[in-house]
């Protein structure tokens, strides 16, 4: 149980254009998804909390018009990267959280990697 | 906001060996503190986590070790395998809205 999908595993994409992430929850419903991005040989850095039917929350210096996040149902959460350059080459990694008190436990996705050329 | 801190970057130890990495935070209303392993290009993967209403906790060869009065918490692997390689993150919780702050990761190697 509690298995989290991503889609796609990996693109490359040219500069200037646009690239959607989607997060799955597959046999949970998830209130809370989490969006971390993971440059190579580094920690993962939460960039934005994204709770179903309300606006994503940005962690400080995540620029809210490049990093669309979207939740629109318990079980969906899709990013968007807009506009994308060489320096948003990334892991973005999602997490799902299941809500209402029953664990704290985060459960992640597989993970994307980005490469812009 | 959290700070998370780690230690060492990276561990190398031999095979039957035990492994102990360190993390402290900062913040005193975090209550819930997971471990992850990750492997190269791989999702990471929860190994074990403490609640702040437990001093310790053991999963066969794991355990975590929990330091509320001092903020710090510990990984604890015994008779560690080389499949233990990986990547090894703490993480603490903020408080609100579940959000995790990680550590800065230890590479852990194990030798034959």
């Amino acid at each position: 149980g509690a298995v989290v999908s991503q889609h796609p595993s990996w693109v490359i994409c040219k500069s200037g254009t646009s690239v959607k992430i989607e997060c799955r929850s597959l046999d949970f419903q998830a209130t809370t998804m989490f969006w971390y991005r993971q440059f190579p040989k580094q920690s993962l850095m939460l960039m934005a909390t994204s709770n179903e039917g309300s606006k994503a929350t940005y962690e400080q210096g995540v620029e809210k018009d490049k990093f669309l996040i979207n939740h629109a149902s318990l079980t969906l959460s899709t990013l968007t990267v807009t506009s994308a350059h060489p320096e948003d080459s990334s892991f973005y990694i999602c997490s799902a959280h299941p809500g209402g008190g029953v664990t704290d436990t985060q459960y992640f996705g597989p993970g994307t990697r980005l490469t812009v050329l | 906001g959290e700070n998370v801190e780690q230690h060492p970057s990276t561990l190398s130890v031999q095979e039957g060996d035990s492994a102990v990495i360190k993390c402290t935070y900062s913040d005193s209303a975090s209550n819930y503190f997971p471990w992850y392993k990750q492997e190269l290009g791989k999702r990471p993967q929860l190994i074990i986590d403490i609640r702040s209403n437990v001093g310790e906790k053991k999963d066969q060869r794991i355990a975590v070790t929990l330091n509320k009065t001092a903020k710090h918490f510990s990984l604890h692997i015994t008779e560690t395998q080389p499949e233990d390689s990986a990547v090894y993150f703490c993480a603490a919780n903020t408080g609100t809205a579940s959000k995790l702050t990680f550590g800065t990761g230890t590479r852990l190697q194990v030798t034959l």
